[in-house]
């Protein structure tokens, strides 16, 4: 079974308004972190939110936001009044185990998000 | 504080011969991660150091190999080149320890081989 699925197809969203995209994992283990990442066209991966299994509360980095659903195994990201520049793949990803002992990151397929203006 | 540098950025390489990339974590960072993105298989983990000892692997063949020196700065050889290793191969620097790792990543090496 797949460690993390993104099945949305090509999303596109107005500028300015709000995009949810999705993001569904499995694992046994109790212990781990989900990341969300932004990669534009030129390549580099650029860390945007992370979520740890523990944490009490959704993540949120600036127009950046996590709903996390622990029960469901969901982590959907939420970006909201979108920009231009947020055009890009985005992946989810999920570290699995006790912090520290491991920096594998496993990685969802991804998903491309297209702003319009 | 600088990113996470790779170099080169771009390689083209024949069929049968051999490519080493490098990559400079971030200042502070023991853990360095590599990791291969092509449009079939999406980003696959290759392996990890930390402290100049590999703590993971992925499932790639013996023709993949890393190491890492004692400032951290990594290396990655792929030997007998086939031509679907062409690919993104993306470094990840981060600091190993403690409960939030998130790694950073530099821009990545674009491999080409013909």
């Amino acid at each position: 079974a797949q460690k993390i699925t993104q099945t949305q197809p090509g999303m596109f969203v107005q500028e300015k308004e709000a995009v949810t995209l999705d993001c569904t994992y499995d694992t046994s283990d109790p212990s781990y972190g989900l990341f969300w990442y932004k990669q534009p066209s030129s390549g580099e991966m650029i860390f945007l939110i992370y979520q740890g299994s523990y944490d009490q509360q959704n993540a949120t980095e600036g127009r950046y936001s996590l709903n996390f659903q622990k029960a469901r195994k969901s982590a959907n990201l939420v970006i909201s009044a979108s920009q231009l520049g947020d055009s890009a793949m985005y992946f989810c990803a999920m570290r699995e185990g006790q912090t520290g002992a491991n920096s594998k990151l496993t990685f969802g397929k991804g998903i491309t998000l297209s702003v319009r203006p | 504080k600088a990113g996470v540098t790779q170099t080169p950025r771009y390689l083209i390489k024949t069929r049968g011969q051999q490519v080493t990339l490098s990559c400079s974590p971030i200042s502070g960072h023991r853990s360095v991660s590599w990791y291969q993105q092509t449009p079939g298989q999406g980003l696959q983990f290759l392996f990890e150091y930390f402290s100049e000892t590999q703590r993971n692997k992925g499932n790639f063949p013996g023709r993949f190999s890393g190491r890492q020196f004692s400032n951290s700065r990594s290396e990655m050889n792929v030997s007998t080149l086939e031509l679907g290793d062409s690919a993104l191969y993306l470094c990840a620097s981060s600091l190993g320890t403690g409960r939030r790792t998130e790694a950073f990543f530099g821009q990545g090496t674009r491999l080409t081989v013909v």
